[in-house]
This record gives C-alpha cells, sequence and structure tokens, in this order.
C-alpha cells in the first residue's frame, strides 16, 4: 500500500526551530510537497521537492531523500503565527496526491 | 497568482435537500480540478477528481450518484451534494491545477458544510 507517515503533534517555543518529518512509500515519486493548515481554513501551500536536498524559502526549509523516503520541514524564528498543521504530500506515478495525516504545531511563548 | 474561490464558503441546510458547491480558478485555466472532504482534526480525504469537459474520477466509497461533480469550463468546477444528511456536514475542499501534471495543487478557502 501507498502511506504517508509524519508525527501528530509537536510544541515548540517561540522563536525556536523546529523539524517536521516526513516518511513516504507510495507507488512512484513525482515531488513532495508540504502546506500549511490553520484551523478552519484550507491548505496553503509551502514547498515542494523533486530532487535531493534541501531548498529554503524564507524562514522554512524543506528537505528530501529519495533513497530513504524522507522529507523534513524545517522553521526557524518560530512566531506564534505558525501554529497550524503541516501536511506532507506526496505525487506518485500517476502524479495522484497520497496525503499524510498531518502534524499539529503548537507553539508556546 | 494561483488564486482558487469556492462559493458559499458556509451553508446550512435542511436534511434531504441539495447543495451545490462553486470552485473557480481566477487566474488560470485549470484542466484539473480536486474536491477533499476533511472532518474535524483528519486529514484530507480525496473524493474525485475532474478534468475539464470529461467525467469525474471518484475514490472508492465516494457515492458518484449522491456527489455530482460538473467541470464544464476550464476554470468552473461544482459540486453538488444531492439529499443531504447530517453525516454529510464537513469542510469541502476544491484544488485547482494546471493541466501539466507535476504542477502545485492550489486550494480554495474551503465551504463548511452543515446538514440539519
Amino acid at each position: 500500500g501507498q502511506n504517508i507517515d509524519q508525527p501528530t503533534e509537536m510544541t515548540a517555543t517561540e522563536g525556536a526551530i523546529v523539524q517536521i518529518n516526513c516518511t513516504y512509500q507510495t507507488s512512484g515519486f513525482n515531488g513532495l510537497f508540504w502546506y500549511q493548515q490553520h484551523a478552519g481554513e484550507a491548505p496553503t501551500f509551502l514547498s515542494y521537492n523533486v530532487l535531493d536536498g534541501l531548498e529554503e524559502k524564507g524562514r522554512f526549509s524543506s528537505f528530501l531523500s529519495r533513497s530513504k523516503g524522507y522529507s523534513y520541514l524545517l522553521l526557524k524564528e518560530l512566531q506564534m503565527k505558525d501554529s497550524a498543521s503541516y501536511l506532507c504530500a506526496v505525487s506518485n506515478s500517476n502524479y495522484q496526491l497520497i496525503w499524510g495525516a498531518g502534524t499539529k504545531l503548537i507553539i508556546k511563548p | 497568482g494561483a488564486v482558487v474561490s469556492q462559493h458559499p464558503s458556509r451553508v446550512i441546510c435542511k436534511s434531504g435537500t441539495s447543495v451545490k458547491i462553486e470552485c473557480r480558478s481566477l487566474d488560470f485555466q485549470a484542466t484539473t480540478m480536486f474536491w477533499y472532504r476533511q472532518f474535524p482534526k483528519q486529514s484530507l480525504m480525496l473524493m474525485a477528481t475532474s478534468n475539464e469537459g470529461s467525467k469525474a474520477t471518484y475514490e472508492q466509497g465516494v457515492e458518484k450518484d449522491k456527489f455530482l461533480i460538473n467541470h464544464a469550463s476550464l476554470t468552473l468546477s461544482t459540486l453538488t451534494v444531492t439529499s443531504a444528511h447530517p453525516e454529510d456536514s464537513s469542510f469541502y475542499i476544491c484544488s485547482a491545477r494546471t493541466g501539466r501534471e507535476y504542477e502545485t495543487q492550489y486550494f480554495g478557502p474551503g465551504t463548511r458544510l452543515l446538514v440539519l
């Protein structure tokens, strides 16, 4: 089967750094997406990785290792507004998005 | 760019009635649109994939006669929940993508449906 695993919940402190991991097993691979979803709102696109390595975009970075079926989202200088769920999704060989259950990130002052 | 709108944002209806939700891509042509459902504290569940001008492809377990999808143009897809029941109450979200399969999906703001 196909599955995406990510932690259910994480807690971090304002101003700190947090890393959210995602491991996947899918039929084929055409890229990995990270989305942010605030409670009661729709997901918003954060990043896309299709090649191994680190993609940096401001305070957010995303890393991919295709050989390990592994990605992480790194959030620096955490702000209270970063409290949200972070969804990992993989595009498989049919370009179908397989979604993880999401990681709820709680930021404490 | 890549703005997707959804209407209505919130709807309350009586059991047995039908509800139509519209999804529009405002600044790009969406060859493919997706409809998701999300229950509280759960992840997104893909209901169906619709390509402009053709019939939608439904995921296993989703009743195509209950959830009617029409994708008549490159900027509009509609989801009609027919004979809605309280268990259909959920957050319905659409997303849109260009014809290029590797492109990112952009999400609409979602529609919260409450069936009484």
